[in-house]
């Protein structure tokens, strides 16, 4: 049906403050992904997970984490925000199979602006 | 410096043209190698994947890879209006477990009508 959904499209936050970043797919995907996107600097793996239950931290995972309770979601929480997390970020998932290339999925991203 | 380069353009020719879109590597690890393309405010999506050197065609798309200079081109023929996007590189070693793309800064091209 949809592929991957993120929530919200967009948000201003105060610094200092909570926010998660939902994301849900309906691929069946074992594999999920957070990156950002910045200028000049493309996109960066966040944190990533193999399958429900766990998860690993990739190139730029510090003030975030991630949880997997189940196959289908993978939120990204920032604990306390801070201006230099604003940036675009995107979702994405993937059919794990072995050592074998699987393609990759990518949401259509959440803007967060961090004042 | 980062473990890709990619020139970030912005890259503007007419319709019709070759646009040849080039990035640079420096670890010897990556055996896949990806082009993504990302309309404005959308997420990437994939055009093409490359597994070790090689080229490989897809329509007016072909994607080349020389791991001995550690370089990966995508060649467009044809260009139409249509094309104009950010293209991004992206690249991965062999793959255990989840797979964690390297990617290079993009490139925006536009094509002229």
């Amino acid at each position: 049906i949809a592929g991957i959904t993120q929530a919200p499209t967009s948000q201003i936050l105060a610094a200092g403050r909570r926010m998660t970043l939902r994301c849900t797919q309906d691929m069946r995907h074992n594999a999920m992904y957070w990156y950002r996107q910045d200028l000049g600097l493309g996109l960066r793996l966040i944190h990533y997970s193999n399958t429900a239950g766990t998860t690993g931290k990739g190139e730029v995972p510090d003030g975030y984490s991630v949880s997997r309770a189940n196959t289908d979601d993978f939120p990204l929480t920032l604990a306390s925000a801070v201006p230099s997390q604003t940036s675009v970020y995107f979702c994405a998932s993937s059919r794990q199979s072995g050592g074998t290339y699987n393609e990759q999925f990518f949401g259509p991203g959440t803007r967060l602006t961090v004042l | 410096q980062k473990e890709v380069e990619q020139d970030p353009g912005p890259l503007s020719v007419p319709e019709g043209a070759i646009v040849s879109l080039n990035c640079t590597y420096s670890n010897s690890a990556f055996q896949y190698f990806m082009w993504y393309r990302q309309y404005s405010r959308k997420g990437p999506e994939l055009l093409m994947y490359t597994y070790s050197s090689g080229n490989k065609e897809d329509g007016r798309f072909t994607a080349q890879v020389d791991k001995s200079s550690k370089y990966i081109s995508l060649f467009i023929r044809d260009s139409q209006p249509s094309d104009s996007a950010t293209y991004l590189c992206a690249m991965s070693p062999f793959i255990q477990g989840a797979q964690k793309l390297v990617f290079g800064q993009g490139t925006r091209l536009t094509i002229n009508p």
